[in-house]
């Protein structure tokens, strides 16, 4: 079963935050988020394992609330560069490795 | 290292007519995945391979194939191409091992199959 991502779409102007939020039914082991940009392929980002850790990436951080299994990736004072459409992949507890994407969230940073 | 491969780019296929998507890395990754990306539906994972020799069903397996008989190629397999197959497919590599599902996957630039 697919993660659910919200919003499903938001357009900021450069400078300003946004967070897109990443749910599942299931536990989870880890989290991951990828941003692909129109025409391309997915690009990682960051993976967050299970534990509540909070990584960041230059003004792009994430957490993971395993217990509430959610993750939230948080773009601060955004730029042109970070348009494209964010997606998380979701790892459940047990088992191999399988990672199921969201449906992903629209992101577009006008000047 | 050219990473993560996928041959061909584009594909036109007529329905009932079969076919076989490419996808080679040269990192010597145990995982590799193949997914379909429609309009609003994401990325959907279609079959994976954790080593050659090993592989199972993601969340949409009907009408695929696949075989990993070597660490570097993961190839996969249209049976009998529907129009509902018209996607584009990309095709990933990890160096995860053992269920540790804890490294990054490194997509290829993808095959955009169109089957009328």
């Amino acid at each position: 079963q697919q993660p659910v991502q919200s919003p499903q779409a938001v357009i900021l102007r450069e400078g300003e935050d946004a967070v897109i939020n990443c749910s599942s039914s299931k536990a989870l082991y880890s989290v991951h988020w990828y941003r692909q940009k129109h025409g391309e392929a997915p690009v990682f980002l960051m993976i967050l394992l299970k534990g509540g850790e909070q990584k960041g990436h230059d003004k792009i951080s994430a957490s993971f609330n395993e217990k509430k299994q959610q993750s939230s990736l948080y773009l601060t004072a955004s730029q042109l560069s970070y348009s494209g459409t964010y997606f998380c992949g979701t790892v459940n507890s047990g088992g191999y490795q399988k990672v199921t994407f969201g449906t992903g969230t629209k992101l577009q940073v006008i000047p | 290292n050219a990473g993560v491969t996928q041959t061909p780019k584009f594909q036109v296929l007529k329905t009932g007519q079969s076919m076989t998507l490419q996808c080679a890395q040269d990192m010597n990754h145990e995982y590799m995945s193949w997914y379909r990306q429609d309009p609003g539906m994401g990325l959907r994972l279609i079959h994976y391979s954790v080593g050659a020799g090993i592989t199972d069903q993601g969340e949409v397996p009907n009408g695929y194939n696949v075989s990993r008989s070597t660490t570097e190629d993961f190839p996969l397999r249209l049976l009998s191409a529907a129009p509902s197959q018209t996607s584009v497919y990309f095709c990933a590599s990890s160096r995860s091992s053992g269920g540790s599902a804890s490294a990054p996957q490194y997509f290829g630039p993808g095959t955009r199959l169109l089957v009328l």
